[in-house]
């Protein structure tokens, strides 16, 4: 099973409404990151969240990391159509290999 | 500073061939990894590669393989092509450690006929 799950798999909202993912994973972490992807591109990095932070802001996204819940979630607020993408979440694992670990992402859609 | 370029951005093999991808990162960035994304497995970690050794691999056969040269550019092999090796293939530079921010490419795509 996947060490990190999106929830939902598929979002659809108005412009202007703000819109939530949630992640969680299963084991502790060194980082948590949140990356987009527009349709059958490369990722873009939004932000990173260290395990001993619990909430990073970016312009109009607000990230929070709950470790003693392992889960995260990325707000969007104000959306825009062009923010419609899929959004992953990505755990750096404390333990075992030193690599991300990708969930399967949220399909974002924001109608105009 | 140019971002992480791939090549070739398309590819169409057929099955039993082999095929290399290229990758070359932001300067100045010594780890690349690669991942391979298809809708039904998501994106899957292939390996990482830090001063021309493989320092993490995941879980594919070794028909999947990988190096890195000393201006820190790195290649893919794929040998004895499968249909279910059709994928997204993206590599993504960091400066240090695979656990860093990572910087992708656009991307590779494979098409196995």
């Amino acid at each position: 099973s996947q060490q990190g799950e999106e929830d939902p798999q598929a979002l659809s909202i108005q412009e202007g409404e703000n819109a939530t993912m949630n992640c969680s994973y299963k084991t502790s972490i060194n980082n948590l990151q949140w990356y987009r992807q527009n349709s059958g591109r490369g990722l873009v990095h939004l932000i990173l969240i260290r395990s001993n932070e619990r909430e990073k802001h970016s312009g109009r996204l607000r990230v929070t990391l709950d470790t003693s819940k392992k889960s995260s979630s990325l707000l969007i607020t104000a959306s825009r159509a062009a923010d419609t993408a899929s959004y992953f979440c990505a755990t750096a694992l404390i333990q075992g290999a030193q690599k991300l670990v990708f969930g399967q992402g949220t399909r974002l859609t924001i109608n105009p | 500073k140019a971002g992480v370029t791939q090549t070739p951005r398309y590819l169409i093999k057929t099955r039993g061939q082999q095929v290399t991808l290229s990758c070359s990162p932001i300067s100045g960035h010594r780890s690349v990894s690669w991942y391979q994304q298809t809708p039904g497995q998501g994106l899957q970690f292939l390996f990482e590669y830090f001063s021309e050794t493989q320092r993490n691999k995941g879980n594919f056969p070794g028909r999947f393989s990988g190096r890195q040269f000393s201006n820190s550019r790195s290649e893919m092999n794929v040998s004895t092509l499968e249909l279910g090796d059709s994928a997204l293939y993206l590599c993504a530079s960091s400066l240090d450690r695979g656990q860093d921010t990572q910087y992708f490419g656009p991307g590779t795509r494979l098409t196995v006929l």
